[in-house]
């Protein structure tokens, strides 16, 4: 069955990094579209970014632009999401889905605090 | 940017109840809308997509219907296990956008 799975989260200090990684199994997900989506705590969704299949287009939200990079390995079937320059209101689960935002993984937790 | 509003933001209802969830879209979107339902602690789950469009393995209780601007959910007899948190997304620009959210608990 279709798994998405996100890890590398954890409580960094304002303007640090990480770096989300989101495993995929059960599917090929060279196949796919991939985006981040995230949730602050007590709040609704707020879409990031998307990859396209080969990694060769990329969109962003406005309130990550030029701070987090999504990209892909597809011979490791993983999806990547590179967030620098962190700040408190970047504290949320980040959730990994695919092309048609059809399966969800559980998501990983970045809280951002000195 | 492509806004979407929800109504209402919560609502009360009972087991057996018909509810319906209106989204609504600052600017024509075709029928590029899904609905997705939240519980507490857990990941969003796929209802709907091309506005009526059930994802497979959903209950046929739950409906979409619109187009445009103005969207809708319905659940036709609610459950104890539909009460969760729904939203809406636009998908037919860039950036995607959520809806605020609609809270459906128990009266």
């Amino acid at each position: 069955q279709v798994q998405l799975v996100e890890s590398g989260g954890g409580v960094v200090q304002p303007g640090r990094s990480l770096r989300l990684s989101c495993a995929g199994s059960g599917f090929t997900l060279s196949s796919f579209l991939m985006h981040w989506v995230r949730q602050a705590p007590g709040k609704g969704l707020e879409w990031v970014a998307v990859i396209s299949s080969d990694g060769s287009n990329k969109n962003y939200a406005d309130s990550v632009m030029g701070r987090f990079t999504i990209s892909r390995d597809n011979s490791k079937n993983t999806l990547y999401l590179q967030v620098n320059s962190l700040r408190p209101e970047d504290t949320a689960v980040y959730y990994c889905t695919r092309g048609g935002l059809d399966f969800w993984g559980p998501g990983t937790l970045v809280s951002v605090s000195s | 940017d492509i806004q979407l509003t929800q109504s209402p933001s919560s609502l009360s209802a009972s087991v057996g109840d018909r509810v319906t969830i209106t989204c609504r879209a600052s600017q024509g979107i075709s029928t590029s809308v899904a609905w997705f339902q939240q519980k507490p602690g857990k990941g969003p789950k796929s209802l709907i997509y091309g506005a009526s469009s059930l994802q497979s393995g959903v209950p046929s209780k739950f409906s979409g219907s619109g187009s445009g601007t103005h969207f809708t959910l319905t659940i036709s007899s609610l459950q104890p296990e539909d009460f969760a948190t729904y939203y809406c997304l636009q998908y037919n620009s860039y950036p995607f956008t959520f809806g605020p959210g609609t809270k459906v608990d128990i009266k």
